[in-house]
């Protein structure tokens, strides 16, 4: 079936750059997503790309996609404080009767002072 | 904004009560699902809707049920609550064609 996979844990010095690799399975997916979830909320789509994109940048998140290898990676520049968080790395697939999102366990990110 | 709402943030029940978690959406979404998440496991779909009184089964459904009435309103209910069923629960809403979810924050939910 489906699988989405991504390390658990990341920690990074303030200032780095952050690079947080996916990879998925469904080779059909459309759409691939990265959220974000702060401490005791509910999760936040921070970026996305179609499947026929390589990259994409928005500010200081770059998104790279190499479909071949099915690997989604987010780079986050200049990483600050309110950047720790976990990020979710999810796809799209077609279920049965709808489209679903499969997400990642999730990479919890801390920064280093 | 696109608004989701959940009833509670934090919920403690008992192991045997049948529990109601409400999820209410403002933007006319079609779409509705509920996730939980557990530590190390990410999320998990439940179950999930995609237009009114309709309902589709997720990854696990076991051991729960929805309800959804009117389009802005999805319900999941806990018939009878076990403590593997303690976690955090993740209401979302979602339509269009890049199918984004728009996510509530949440409801704690511990059973004793």
């Amino acid at each position: 079936g489906e699988d989405v996979e991504q390390s658990l844990f990341l920690s990074v010095r303030e200032g780095d750059s952050s690079v947080i690799n996916c990879t998925y399975t469904d080779s059909s997916s459309t759409y691939l997503y990265w959220y974000k979830q702060e401490p005791g909320a509910g999760l936040q789509l921070l970026t996305y790309i179609f499947s026929n994109m390589d990259m994409k940048q928005d500010q200081r998140l770059t998104v790279l996609l190499n479909k071949k290898d099915k690997h989604l990676s987010l780079r986050i520049a200049d990483t600050q404080t309110g950047d720790s968080a976990i990020y979710f790395c999810a796809e799209s697939t077609k279920g049965s009767s709808a489209s679903k999102i499969i997400f990642g366990s999730g990479t919890r990110l801390s920064i280093r002072p | 904004d696109v608004k989701v709402t959940q009833s509670s943030r934090y919920l403690v029940k008992r192991t045997g009560e049948k529990v109601f978690l409400e999820c209410v959406q403002d933007m006319d979404h079609e779409n509705m699902f509920w996730y939980r998440q557990d530590p190390g496991l990410g999320l998990r779909l439940i179950y999930f809707s995609y237009d009114v009184k309709m309902k589709e089964k997720g990854d696990i459904p076991e051991g729960y049920s929805v309800s959804r009435e009117k389009k802005e309103r999805f319900s999941l209910i806990l018939e009878s609550a076990s403590t593997n069923q303690t976690s955090m629960y993740l209401c979302a809403t979602g339509q269009g064609r890049r199918e984004t979810q728009y996510f509530g924050p949440g409801t704690r939910l511990l059973v004793l």
